[in-house]
Parts: structure tokens; C-alpha cells; sequence
């Protein structure tokens, strides 16, 4: 069965980055895009951007280029979303989900609190 | 940019019919998905492409998509479909877009 599994809940000072984990299993990682969405405490749900694990691409949601960056590694199925210069406004649950029609799987989401 | 308009809430007595909106130009035109969030869990998706139901969904829920408006219609609701409900679409200029969610309460 498909499963995203991600990493820990991460607690950071306003200026750092975080780097948060998505582990696939159940399929072949490279045949299906990587997708991060999150949602900011009270907020809705906000797209951040993709990577097709397979090629390495990448595309970003406007509002966060230049902040975040979204790599993989094959060898382990894996991929990662990387929030650089944090504020408390990133304090939030980020998710992975694995493209197809829809978001149809999505990780355990991962807690980032950013605060001093 | 492209923008999807949801109603911020929704309130539904117990057994009746919930009609969520989303609102865009031409989205008729585009594929429209649909999500249940519920705190503390992730997104699940009850509508993909317009109208198709993934398995595993209650046959409840149906979705449509006609000019510039896409349906999200949950027959029947139950306590348990008291959730938050998002739109999403792909558009050529802004990649992924989620409309700003509807919080269904039952009454």
C-alpha cells in the first residue's frame, strides 16, 4: 500500500531554516510527482510547490520562491522540502502528497513551530 | 494569479443536503478536486476530477463543475462529515490553487 511517511515535529528561532522529510514506500518513487502543501496555524490549505522525483524539476509557488527548496534522494525514496529564513508566520503543519488525479496520499504531516 | 471563492461556513441539520460552491473564471474549463480536512489529520480526497468518486468514499458525496462555478454536494450528512472543505485546481499561471476552505457544521 502507498505511504508518505515524515519526519518529526521541528521547533525553530525566527531566522533559521527547517528541512522536513517524506518517505515513500508501496510504489516506485520516481513515477509520480511530489507535491508540499501546508497549513499555517488557522489558515487554509496553501500549496508550496512540486518535484518530479524522477528528473529533479522543480516548481514553486510564487509566494514562497527564493525560500524554499525541494530535493530527493532515489536511493532511499525519499524527498524534502527546505523553509529557509523562518517567521512565526510558518508556524504550521506541512504535508507531502504524491501526485495523480488529485492528492489521493498524503504524509502524517510534519509540525513546525517557529518562535523565540 | 488564479483565485477559487468558497463560503467560510456552512451550517446543515443532520440528514439533509450540504451544497459547498467554489467559485472561478471558466472553471468549468479546469479539473476541479475537492478535500475533507478534519483537525489533526491530513486531507482526504472525496472528489477528483469534477466528479469522481476515489474508492472507499460514501456514495453521499457528488460533485459537479458548470461555468464559473464547481459543487461539492454531500447527501444525507452525518456528524462525521463535519469538516473543513477545500476546492483545488491546476491553472497555467498559478500551478496549484486551493480555494480558502468551507467549515461544514452539523447541526
Amino acid at each position: 500500500q502507498v505511504q508518505l511517511v515524515q519526519s518529526g515535529a521541528e521547533v525553530k528561532k525566527p531566522g533559521a531554516s527547517v528541512k522536513v522529510s517524506c518517505k515513500a514506500s508501496g510504489y516506485t518513487f520516481t513515477t509520480y510527482d511530489i507535491n508540499w502543501v501546508r497549513q499555517a496555524t488557522g489558515q487554509g490549505l496553501e500549496w508550496m510547490g512540486w518535484m518530479s522525483p524522477n528528473s529533479g524539476n522543480t516548481g514553486y509557488a510564487q509566494k514562497f520562491q527564493g525560500r524554499v527548496t525541494l530535493t530527493r534522494d532515489t536511493s532511499i525514496s525519499t524527498a524534502y522540502m527546505e523553509l529557509t529564513s523562518l517567521n512565526s508566520e510558518d508556524t504550521g503543519v506541512y504535508y507531502c502528497s504524491r501526485e495523480g488525479d488529485g492528492y489521493k496520499y498524503w504524509g502524517q504531516g510534519t509540525l513546525v513551530t517557529v518562535s523565540s | 494569479s488564479y483565485d477559487l471563492t468558497q463560503p467560510l461556513s456552512l451550517s446543515v441539520a443532520l440528514g439533509q443536503t450540504a451544497t459547498i460552491n467554489c467559485g472561478g473564471d471558466d472553471i468549468e474549463s479546469k479539473n476541479v478536486h475537492w478535500y475533507q480536512k478534519k483537525p489533526g489529520q491530513a486531507p482526504v480526497l472525496v472528489i477528483y476530477r469534477d466528479y469522481n468518486r476515489p474508492s472507499g468514499i460514501p456514495e453521499r458525496f457528488s460533485g459537479s463543475n458548470s461555468e464559473n462555478t464547481a459543487t461539492l454536494t454531500i447527501s444525507r450528512v452525518q456528524v462525521e462529515d463535519e469538516a473543513d472543505y477545500y476546492c483545488q485546481v491546476w491553472d497555467r499561471s498559478s500551478s496549484v490553487v486551493f480555494g480558502g476552505g468551507t467549515k461544514l457544521a452539523v447541526l
